[in-house]
């Protein structure tokens, strides 16, 4: 099983839809979760930290779930910017961080 | 936030042939590097830990004779891919440790095509 997973992908949706994105991790003792952007031939690019408590952040919700080891990311109201690969960052220890295979998104008009 | 510039962004080199890469922290001290690799519509995967003033730390499957890395001071580390072969083309990407324990700052990124 790989340590970090997310849905395959490809998301297809037009302007100004909700889509939500789901992120399981296997190791229990992971401490810090993230949520990178990934443009396509860039580097990663951070576009926000998640919290137990859950965070928002404009049309970006995040949440964690420890107890089930999962992490999500809503985007609502999708923007044609918002097209992009998403990757679901996990830090076991320091800053080790362990990417998923990311999950590519494209906003149609 | 934290600045980490790598260089060269893309590269063509012939089989055989060395290419560095190197990654500096701009603003801030680095005691930590991370090199990671990126093929295509794949995720980036640990290559190998870079500790400045100490040997780096090389993940599983990473040949530590061919992907030499160097950290000889807090804003420098350096990436060398030896006698590189065109399986080795790829998208090399650094971040560093700015030592808070949040959110990793990354380089660029360097497009490396062997030909």
């Amino acid at each position: 099983r790989k340590e970090v997973e997310q849905d395959p992908g490809p998301f297809n949706v037009p302007e100004g839809a909700t889509v939500a994105f789901n992120c399981t991790y296997s190791n229990s003792a992971s401490q810090s979760f993230f949520w990178y952007r990934q443009d396509c031939r860039k580097e990663p690019k951070l576009l926000m930290s998640v919290y137990s408590s859950g965070n928002e952040d404009g049309r970006f919700t995040a949440q964690l779930n420890r107890a089930s080891q999962y992490i999500s990311l809503l985007i609502r109201d999708s923007k044609l910017s918002d097209s992009a690969t998403y990757l679901c960052v996990v830090d076991n220890y320091g800053q080790n961080f362990v990417f998923g295979p990311g999950t590519r998104l494209s906003v149609l008009p | 936030g934290a600045v980490v510039s790598q260089h060269p962004s893309w590269v063509i080199c012939k089989s055989g042939t060395s290419v560095k890469i190197e990654c500096r922290s701009l603003d801030f001290q680095a005691t930590t590097m991370f090199w990671y690799r990126q093929f295509p519509k794949q995720s980036l995967m640990l290559m190998a830990t870079s500790n400045e003033g100490s040997k780096a730390t090389y993940e599983q499957g990473v040949e530590k004779d061919k992907f030499l890395i160097n950290h000889a001071s807090l804003t420098l580390s350096t990436l060398t891919v030896t006698s590189a072969h065109p399986e080795d083309s790829s998208f090399y990407i650094c971040s560093a440790d700015t030592g808070s324990g949040t959110e990793a700052f990354f380089g660029q990124g360097t497009r490396l095509t062997v030909v």
